[in-house]
């Protein structure tokens, strides 16, 4: 139980385009999903906190108009990385609080790796 | 603000060695701990939890952790490693925030790297 997954695992795009990636809950449902980035070799940082249907918390330093984060069910949240540039280059991960469970666990999605050229 | 520590940014070690990789958080009224494993390209696996009750922690893979409040410690230690745990280590800090929910906060990360 508690699978995150996400969608695409790897994606190729180029500078000045928009790239969404999917983040959904299969078995459970998460009122709470967070999305990381992480630089190689680097610990995760978190960019943003998002309630199903309401706007998301982002981390100081996050552009909320480049990423673009929308929670419209309890099972689905998408990031939209818009007008991305090759500093965009990351592995980005979303994780999601099971509203069945302790507030404090979160279930890990297996991340996708963004490519800029 | 919550804050985690991971001492050692990589940890040789040799097949069937015991190791320990160590972690310090910063100190809170409650504290609810985590490692997580990651191999390459992939997302994080939990390994194990603290939330309350006994400070032993026992999790997957044959891992274990102690849950230290006087030296606001919660060191990751296995007695044999295998090649296959070779992989990064996170610990892990939840915290409440002032919105009422909750934030989780990595530490830097250990390479474990098991030798033959």
């Amino acid at each position: 139980g508690a699978v995150v997954s996400q969608h695409p695992s790897w994606v190729i795009c180029k500078s000045g385009t928009s790239v969404k990636i999917e983040c959904r809950s299969l078995d459970f449902q998460a009122t709470t999903m967070f999305w990381y980035r992480q630089f190689p070799k680097q610990s995760l940082m978190l960019m943003a906190t998002s309630n199903e249907g309401s706007k998301a918390t982002y981390e100081q330093g996050v552009e909320k108009d480049k990423f673009l984060i929308n929670h419209a069910s309890l099972t689905l949240s998408t990031l939209t990385v818009t007008s991305a540039h090759p500093e965009d280059s990351s592995f980005y991960i979303c994780s999601a609080r099971d509203r069945g469970s302790s507030p404090y666990e979160q279930y890990f999605g297996p991340g996708t790796r963004l490519t800029v050229t | 603000a919550q804050s985690v520590t991971q001492l050692d940014s990589q940890v040789p070690v040799f097949e069937e060695a015991p190791v320990e990789l160590r972690c310090n958080y910063s100190s809170s009224v409650s504290v609810y701990l985590f490692w997580y494993v990651q191999y390459p390209n992939q997302g994080l696996q939990l390994l194990l939890k603290y939330l309350s009750g006994s400070t032993l922690v026992k999790g997957i893979n044959g891992f274990e952790a102690e849950f230290n409040k006087s030296q606001t410690s919660f060191h990751l230690r296995k007695p044999s490693v295998h090649i296959s745990d070779t992989a990064e280590y996170f610990c892990a800090v939840s915290d409440r925030v002032n919105t009422g929910g909750f934030k989780t906060i990595f530490g830097a990360g250990t390479r474990l790297f098991v030798k033959a």
